[in-house]
């Protein structure tokens, strides 16, 4: 059982370049969640989501994010025209529909915009 | 005001020290989670309390309820312990509110 498994780790991107990150749920989870960190602040929910369904977008800057969960393949979270202020790290989470004990967090991603 | 606040924000102790950290909520939660992140690096789960108390080695988690208050303690702590530990409550619709997160720095 591998966890969560996020890729890349570490992104760069030059600014008005897009970035597509993966998250691929732990075995067995069908509920998956996008985390952002930003540079010495706490964790922000971003989005959270079940196969090809968004249940919950509140966390999401309304222009240039969007995320998917396709009924095969990793969630993506895609950044479209990357500013600097993008710049942080991007955890997911993934969880079986009723969160008991099987809340578990990936590595995370950590987005460079230079 | 944050729904979850931690204190303190940062903690350094001697190796050996007993060390806790304090987590209060003002939503109503259906658990609480105590996470752990090393510098640049992952998030794990540590805890998930609804009620009482939780041990894992020398990890001790406890919460209550009626005070909305839980506290994650540390016993006879290691270099190794030094990291981020964030405090966050599960509310409905598997949402979650978190805190800032207090950094430990244990000194050999």
């Amino acid at each position: 059982n591998a966890g969560v498994m996020q890729n890349p780790r570490h992104l760069v991107r030059r600014r008005g370049q897009e970035a597509r990150l993966r998250c691929s749920p732990m075995k067995g989870h069908s509920h998956v969640y996008w985390y952002r960190q930003l540079p010495e602040e706490g964790l922000k929910f971003m989005v959270y989501l079940q196969k090809e369904n968004i249940i919950d977008e509140s966390g999401m800057p309304k222009e240039r994010f969007s995320a998917e969960f396709p009924k095969e393949g990793p969630s993506i979270l895609r950044i479209q025209q990357v500013v600097r202020g993008d710049s942080a790290a991007y955890f997911c989470a993934s969880s079986p529909p009723v969160v008991r004990s099987g809340y578990t967090f990936g590595s995370g991603t950590r987005l460079t915009v230079v | 005001k944050n729904e979850v606040e931690q204190s303190p924000q940062n903690l350094t102790a001697q190796e050996g020290e007993f060390i806790t950290i304090n987590c209060s909520y003002s939503v109503g939660i259906s658990a609480l989670h105590w996470l752990q992140q090393h510098p640049g690096g992952g998030i794990v789960s540590l805890f998930m309390l609804s009620s009482g108390k939780k041990k894992h080695g020398r990890l001790i988690a406890t919460i209550n309820i009626q005070e909305k208050h839980s506290s994650l303690h540390i016993t006879a702590s290691h270099p190794r312990d030094s990291a981020v530990y964030i405090c966050a409550g599960g509310v409905a619709g598997n949402q979650f509110y978190f805190g800032t997160g207090t950094s430990l720095t244990v000194i050999p």
